[in-house]
């Protein structure tokens, strides 16, 4: 059973407030990700990083996201100014590396009113 | 370019029967393949992995997966389903560099009683 933890489950704001979310990932696993599961369930991937460095991220990451993966804290995303296109959920993974298992947290759900 | 296609939105069967849900990957490499499960609401559970070796893998409530690497497939198969295995199945590829790994679309999997 994964033991990828995601905070909160559900997150409601309105537009352009603050939405921030928050990965503990599992023990030891040096690789983390950031994907966005739309209504249709479609994932975009929007940020990796390894051991607190950012391995890749995409251009929408790069405007209105925000990620970091801190050692000895909790990774997390945040939204600086939300969008009604950003509601969906958001699932945090993570890995020993390249090529092995993915665990995925349960998600939080965001929902932009 | 890496990619996984799973041509079936949705696939309804009556609980007993046989299933198979398709996978096709691209990748020019060795691929790293994953089927996992999304119930409602919740995040992604392994059903089995493929690395190397046997081309059929078995997983978890009697799942297994065959790789074909002549075809670019990883089909999922069950024997008997139950009503329980309503879920949305999704095949997943771990290639290339940075870590990155792939989903296909999902297939919303029916199973009627």
């Amino acid at each position: 059973n994964s033991k990828v933890i995601q905070t909160p489950r559900y997150l409601v704001k309105g537009q352009g407030q603050k939405a921030k979310m928050r990965c503990i990932p599992e023990k030891g696993h040096p690789v983390v990700f950031w994907y966005q599961q739309n209504k249709n369930n479609e994932f975009k991937f929007l940020i990796n990083f390894q051991n607190q460095e950012v391995l890749q991220q995409i251009d929408m990451t790069e405007k209105r996201f925000s990620a970091e993966c801190p050692s000895n804290s909790p990774c997390s995303l945040e939204i600086q100014s939300s969008e009604a296109g950003d509601s969906a959920l958001y699932l945090c993974a993570s890995s020993l590396g390249r090529n092995t298992e993915v665990f995925f947290g349960k998600g939080t759900r965001l929902t932009v009113v | 370019a890496q990619s996984v296609t799973q041509p079936d939105a949705r696939v309804t069967v009556s609980e007993g029967a046989s299933l198979q849900l398709r996978c096709k990957y691209s990748y020019s490499g060795t691929p790293y393949l994953f089927w996992y499960v999304q119930y409602p609401r919740q995040g992604l559970q392994l059903l089995l992995k493929y690395y190397s070796g046997d081309p059929v893998v078995q997983g978890v409530n009697g799942f297994e997966a065959e790789f074909s690497k002549s075809n670019s497939s990883f089909h999922l198969r069950k024997a008997s389903v139950h009503w329980s295995d309503s879920a949305v199945y999704f095949c997943v590829l771990s290639a290339g560099s940075n870590n990155r790994i792939f989903f296909g679309d999902g297939t919303q999997l029916v199973v009627k009683p």
